[in-house]
């Protein structure tokens, strides 16, 4: 039943370090987010696409990349993971308007030390 | 530049008192309004939509263009209605869908 795979639950990375977080969806969507969530803050967009080879800054793009080489699959790329990038990921999908709302990963909890 | 306001960081409320969760927005296009929900240790999930104008596990929420509102509303909350809510705006005027979230509110019900 699960339909937004993100790659990893937990991680921990060294300050320095260039960090992949991987997603795939099996719904067809034409769009995928990234998004990191902190307390306080909500979710705030980082990079998203709406096809393939597409990609569009978001809110905080500062510090990511992402690559999108296959429909199903949505990479988010820490070029030089630093501490203040400790946060939660998550991952989500829509079909290209959006308007049934979002189907979200479960979420990457990435610590930099 | 769109936004969306929830003032409330925590609502706790008694079971079976009614809760209301409030959501402001501004956006100069026409709004299409969410409401997400996070249980403890579960992915965050659609609660519902104000353009299907559903009730859904109880909860009920109307859009209200003039006040900007799109407040979330259930007459009496139950101890599973724990979670984190967000309210979140589609940005229609995108030719894809891009969402605005507001910061959230943990609501706590106690028995």
């Amino acid at each position: 039943d699960v339909k937004v795979t993100q790659s990893s639950r937990y991680l921990v990375k060294r300050t320095g370090e260039k960090v992949f977080l991987e997603c795939v969806q099996d719904m067809d969507h034409e769009n995928m987010f990234w998004y990191r969530q902190d307390p306080g803050l909500g979710l705030r967009l980082i990079y998203f696409s709406y096809d393939v080879k597409m990609k569009e800054k978001g809110d905080i793009p500062e510090g990511y990349s992402v690559s999108r080489e296959k429909k199903e699959r949505f990479s988010l790329i820490l070029e030089s993971a630093s501490t203040n990038q400790t946060s939660m990921y998550l991952c989500a999908s829509s079909y290209l308007r959006g308007n049934y709302g979002y189907t979200f990963g479960s979420g990457t909890r990435l610590t930099v030390v | 530049a769109q936004r969306v306001t929830q003032p409330e960081k925590l609502l706790s409320v008694f079971k079976g008192a009614p809760v209301e969760l409030k959501c402001n927005y501004s956006y100069s296009g026409s709004p299409e309004l969410f409401w997400y929900v996070q249980y403890s240790r579960q992915r965050l999930q659609l609660l519902l939509r104000h353009i299907s104008r559903e009730s859904i596990k109880g909860f009920t929420a109307d859009l209200n263009k003039g006040e900007t509102s799109f407040h979330l509303k259930k007459p009496f909350a139950q101890e599973e209605d724990s979670a984190m809510y967000y309210c979140a705006l589609s940005v229609t005027t995108d030719s894809w869908g891009k969402f605005q979230f507001g910061a959230g509110t943990q609501v706590v019900v106690t028995p």
